[in-house]
Order: C-alpha cells, then sequence, then structure tokens
C-alpha cells in the first residue's frame, strides 16, 4: 500500500524555527515535494527532495532521507504570513512518474 | 510564469444535476490534473491526463468523469451530482515529471 504521515497541526511563535515532519511508506519512490497552502487558496510550490540530503531555499529548508522514507521541512525566522498548511507529496509511487500521492497536511499556525 | 485557472470559485448546484468543471493553463504542459480536497483526507486524485484525448483513473474515480480535446483544456464532469460530492475542486498542470502547478479551485457545494 502506500501511506504518507504528517502531523495534523502544530504551532510556533513568530521569529522561532519549527520543523514539520513526513514519513512515508510508497510502492517506488521518484521525489518528495513540499507545497504551502493557505486557506482557501491553491497549494504552491515550496520544494522537491530527489537525493538524500539537505536543500535550501532563504528561510526555507528541505530534508530528504530515501533509506529512512522520511523527510522534514525546516522554516526559519517564522513570520505571520507562513501560517498555512504544509502539505509533503511523493511521486513515483507504483512507477507513475507524473502521479503525486498527497499527506494530510500540517496545519501551521504561528503566533506573536 | 505558469496560469492554471478554473471557470468558478464558487458553484452552488442541486442533486442529480450535471456539473461542468473547467480548468485551463496556458504553458502548454502535458499532463493535468483534477483533484478533491476535503478537511482531513487531504489532497486525492481523481482523473489525469497526459495528452489530449488521454485519460486515465485516479485514485476517486468512481462518479466523475473528464474530457481533454484541447492540449490547454482539461474538464471534469459530474454527471448527475450528489451531497457527497461537495468538495474543493482543484486542478493541476505539469511538464513531465516536474512541480505540478495549482488552479484557484471551486468550492463546489450539492445541495
Amino acid at each position: 500500500g502506500q501511506n504518507i504521515d504528517q502531523p495534523t497541526e502544530m504551532t510556533a511563535t513568530e521569529g522561532a524555527i519549527v520543523q514539520i515532519n513526513c514519513t512515508y511508506q510508497t510502492s517506488g519512490f521518484n521525489g518528495l515535494f513540499w507545497y504551502q497552502q493557505h486557506a482557501g487558496e491553491a497549494p504552491t510550490f515550496l520544494s522537491y527532495n530527489v537525493l538524500d540530503g539537505l536543500e535550501e531555499k532563504g528561510r526555507f529548508s528541505s530534508f530528504l532521507s530515501r533509506s529512512k522514507g522520511y523527510s522534514y521541512l525546516l522554516l526559519k525566522e517564522l513570520q505571520m504570513k507562513d501560517s498555512a498548511s504544509y502539505l509533503c507529496a511523493v511521486t513515483g509511487s507504483g512507477g507513475a512518474t507524473n502521479k503525486l500521492i498527497f499527506g494530510t497536511g500540517t496545519l501551521l499556525a504561528v503566533q506573536p | 510564469d505558469v496560469k492554471v485557472t478554473q471557470s468558478s470559485r464558487y458553484l452552488v448546484k442541486r442533486t442529480g444535476e450535471k456539473v461542468f468543471l473547467e480548468c485551463v493553463q496556458d504553458m502548454d504542459h502535458e499532463n493535468m490534473f483534477w483533484y478533491r480536497q476535503d478537511p482531513g483526507l487531504g489532497l486525492r486524485l481523481i482523473y489525469f491526463s497526459y495528452d489530449v484525448k488521454m485519460k486515465e483513473k485516479g485514485d476517486i474515480p468512481e462518479g466523475y468523469s473528464v474530457s481533454r480535446e484541447k492540449k490547454e483544456r482539461f474538464s471534469l464532469i459530474l454527471e448527475s451530482a450528489s451531497t457527497n460530492q461537495t468538495s474543493m475542486y482543484l486542478c493541476a498542470s505539469s511538464f513531465g515529471a516536474d512541480t505540478q502547478y495549482f488552479g484557484p479551485g471551486t468550492r463546489l457545494t450539492v445541495l
């Protein structure tokens, strides 16, 4: 089967650092995406990891360990506008390279 | 910038009505997707298309059909809408295995 797990909700303080974890068990794997989705809006692309290791992009970083079926999204210097859902998605499950399997998302609330 | 547009942001229909949701992308992407998003269930793939007139079932195709007559346009059809099809519907497009770009979504309510 295929399963992607993320925490349902997290709370953090403005200016702090937060790590959102994602674990996956899929029949095949090509890469892992992170998307951000503000309430009532479309998901927008944040990062894509294919190889093991850390990808840094400004305040956001994403890590992948293929052997452990694990990824995390790290958000630094949190701002109020970072309050959103963060979606983890895997591609390559079942050999399909152009399909994504999504987790249920992590709702992050940033407090003053 | 990639632009994916959907025909309506909000739609209210009655049980049994035929419903058409339209999606248009302007980046010549060959892949297009329809998802529905429900609280606690995340994004689930209904159908996708990898070329004109080609379609494949996703994880929850029952009660839906699709049409892709032109590369830039992908339509989702609810033949006879039911209340359990009340949801947020999201269209996306991509080039190959690259990033999927999403439209703004259509919030459909079936009464």
